[in-house]
């Protein structure tokens, strides 16, 4: 299907294990984003990527790490999940090398870290 | 730096009653302005945008003006419904990376 899929929709996962939350684009579109949403907070920015092997961190990138082989595909790994990750993850795109200003985002995943 | 500040929730309100959403921006230069709504399970959608000074961005009936010399952008709705419950969120972003949002204002329409 057309669009941006995340998966899992839902995980729970246990302190210290590593997790890795997916991420699929079928547009094409060069920047792609992970944040977190959680309660007071709205969306934070986790980590972004401008293309196909180059990413850089956003606001709250610690604990996280990223990787995009592929222009489609985007995922998010926690390395050791704590807590305090405990939260609604979104990915998103942009078209931003066409001018577009738009983000498009994922149906997100809710993780619970027990 | 660049943020976002929108009221706080949640608004609670009657069916067909006037909708206003404040949202405030701190910003250097001239940054693209955005709504976006988040349905109950769903991930954001944009509702509206506008991209310069002055300029309003409308859909499904709500509404919100670019204000350079206030710099707000509300969100506005002449007549509610209740499928318009969700949660509203008021972002900011040049042509880069950086999307800034606020924290989001949750919607109830009774009917």
């Amino acid at each position: 299907d057309a669009g941006i899929t995340q998966s899992p929709r839902y995980k729970i996962t246990e302190t210290g294990r590593q997790v890795t939350l997916m991420c699929h684009q079928t547009w094409s579109h060069s920047y792609m984003f992970w944040y977190r949403q959680d309660l007071g907070h709205g969306l934070r920015l986790i980590y972004y990527s401008a293309a196909a092997d180059i990413t850089d961190k956003g606001e709250v990138p610690d604990g996280y790490v990223v990787s995009r082989s592929k222009t489609e595909n985007f995922p998010l790994t926690l390395e050791s999940a704590t807590r305090s990750q405990t939260s609604v993850y979104f990915c998103a795109s942009r078209a931003l090398d066409r001018g577009g200003t738009e983000a498009f985002f994922g149906q997100g995943t809710r993780l619970t870290v027990v | 730096g660049n943020s976002v500040t929108q009221m706080e929730g949640p608004v609670t309100l009657s069916e067909e009653a006037f909708l206003t959403i404040n949202c405030t921006y701190t910003a250097t230069g001239y940054p693209s302005l955005f709504w976006y709504v988040q349905y109950p399970g769903e991930g954001l959608q944009l509702l509206l945008k506008a991209t310069k000074a002055d300029d309003k961005g409308s859909n499904k009936g709500f509404e919100a003006t670019y204000r350079k010399e206030t710099t707000s952008f509300h969100l506005e709705k002449g007549s509610v419904q209740v499928s318009d419950s969700a949660v509203y969120f008021c972002a900011l972003s040049y042509n880069n990376n950086d999307m800034r949002f606020g924290a989001g204002t949750r919607l109830t329409v009774k009917p």
